[in-house]
């Protein structure tokens, strides 16, 4: 099946520092990706939608100047968190379009902002 | 978006079969049923996904209510290795752009696999 990486798989950073997220599609091409958080023991909420070489679509209640999207390519798009905040700290999944019917799942990264 | 209804938890015998429920009682004709689950600290992973007919892959069955208000994930021997949360999701088949691909998470069935 389709591969979806992420880098870091885990990172911990200082409150006020801004931290960026690696999201590829290793042997597809992504028109779509999609970035969700995840707190513990909760579910996945998405955050927004990123189309290559066009701005991202945010959800209700996501700051697009805190969490910044980059889909410079059809197989690369990354999150920065800037100005990263204990808050923040939360599981990022990212996920690549196939297709409508297909969706695949990076690994996620554990952020840890203390 | 249409929403769907989990149990929050099941528990399964190894190698027994397990049926998770869904129910999804407003579905729109065009909405597609999809199925992802969630092993601990990992990214969601694709199971299965159907329409109306019943649908048979490597990892389970999809069986889909004829009304399409109810569909049940059907793993045929459950192992260690399939606990994990069970996310039953509808998408969107209309085509509209990104939106068609998004999937809105609930909070899904733990399922619990008992050696």
């Amino acid at each position: 099946g389709a591969v979806v990486s992420q880098h870091p798989s885990w990172v911990i950073c200082k409150s006020g520092t801004s931290v960026k997220i690696e999201c590829r599609s290793l042997d597809f091409q992504a028109t779509t990706m999609f970035w969700y958080r995840q707190f513990p023991k909760q579910s996945l909420m998405l955050m927004a939608t990123s189309n290559e070489g066009s701005k991202a679509t945010y959800e209700q209640g996501v700051e697009k100047d805190k969490f910044l999207i980059n889909h410079a390519s059809l197989t690369l798009s990354t999150l920065t968190v800037t100005s990263a905040h204990p808050e923040d700290s939360s599981f990022y999944i990212c996920s690549a379009s196939l297709s409508a019917y297909e969706q695949y799942f990076g690994p996620g990264t554990r952020l840890t902002v203390t | 978006d249409a929403k769907t209804t989990q149990p929050n938890s099941m528990e399964s015998n190894e190698e027994e079969p397990v049926h998770l429920p869904c129910n999804h009682s407003t579905i729109s004709g065009t909405d597609y049923i999809h199925w992802y689950r969630q092993l601990p600290s990992q990214g969601p992973e694709y199971v299965i996904h159907g329409l109306t007919s019943n649908v048979n892959n490597r990892m389970a069955s999809l069986a889909i209510a004829e009304d399409r208000k109810s569909s049940t994930l059907i793993l045929h021997r459950a192992t260690l290795r399939d606990a994990a949360v069970y996310y039953c999701i509808l998408r969107a088949g209309r085509s509209s752009g990104a939106g068609s691909y998004q999937l809105t998470f609930g909070k899904g069935t733990k399922l619990s696999v008992i050696p």
